[in-house]
């Protein structure tokens, strides 16, 4: 079985502050991870996801395989970073996504 | 916005009666989804539909319903078996297993459903 855990439902950090948001999976196989996000009055959208390596928005994230975790980081929080962030978790090709409880993250002025 | 669209935006139901939940998505994905968005609980996996006319459940499928046949469109019934329906439901839709980018899941805005 595969699970997502997001042991923060509300963080709260002031603007150009470090955030994290901590993700935590369970998978027996290879995962493939992603951050998904949700603004305010919009759709849910894919943020990054592990394979691409990138920093999207100033976010990273690097999977570590032996603590069997995906943080999502950024080194100067911005208040455009507001949003409900969401940990999810594949573990085949084309398959099922199963996602974390998400983390609402609000950045103060 | 275009590609997957949801309607309606929100929807009231009387207790014991059935309701479809419209999905629709014209970016010619093969694989398409319902989830279900509560506080606190993340999205949770209603149904799934990787090619057209056939289907999965998800983790929550009791009390849900599901057709696909056709491509563009996914519906979901929310029957009267369900005994918690109010919520959130996202649907969203991939392109076909198996290939590069297949798990990048595109959603809808959502329908609020709301049983009094």
């Amino acid at each position: 079985a595969q699970r997502v855990t997001q042991p923060e439902k509300l963080l709260s950090v002031f603007k150009g502050a470090p955030v994290e948001l901590k993700c935590n999976y369970s998978y027996s196989g290879s995962p493939e991870l992603f951050w998904y996000v949700q603004y305010s009055r919009q759709r849910l959208q894919l943020l990054l996801r592990h394979i691409s390596r990138e920093s999207i928005k100033g976010f990273t994230a690097d999977l570590n395989k032996g603590e069997t975790s995906f943080h999502l980081k950024k080194p100067f929080a911005q208040e455009e970073d507001s949003a409900m962030y969401y940990c999810a978790l594949s573990g085949v090709s084309g398959s099922r996504l199963t996602f974390g409880e998400g983390t609402q993250l609000t950045v103060n002025p | 916005d275009g590609g997957i669209t949801q309607s309606p935006k929100y929807l009231f139901r009387k207790e014991g009666q059935n309701v479809t939940l419209s999905c629709e998505q014209n970016l010619n994905h093969d694989a398409m989804y319902w989830y279900r968005q509560d506080p606190g609980q993340g999205l949770r996996l209603i149904y799934y539909s990787q090619i057209v006319n056939d289907f999965q459940k998800g983790d929550i499928a009791e009390g849900y319903s599901v057709s696909r046949e056709k491509k563009e469109s996914f519906p979901l019934t929310v029957t009267s078996a369900q005994k918690n329906p109010t919520a959130f439901y996202l649907c969203a839709s991939s392109i076909q297993s198996g290939l590069a980018g297949a798990n990048e899941q595109f959603f809808g805005p959502g329908t609020r459903l709301t049983v009094l």
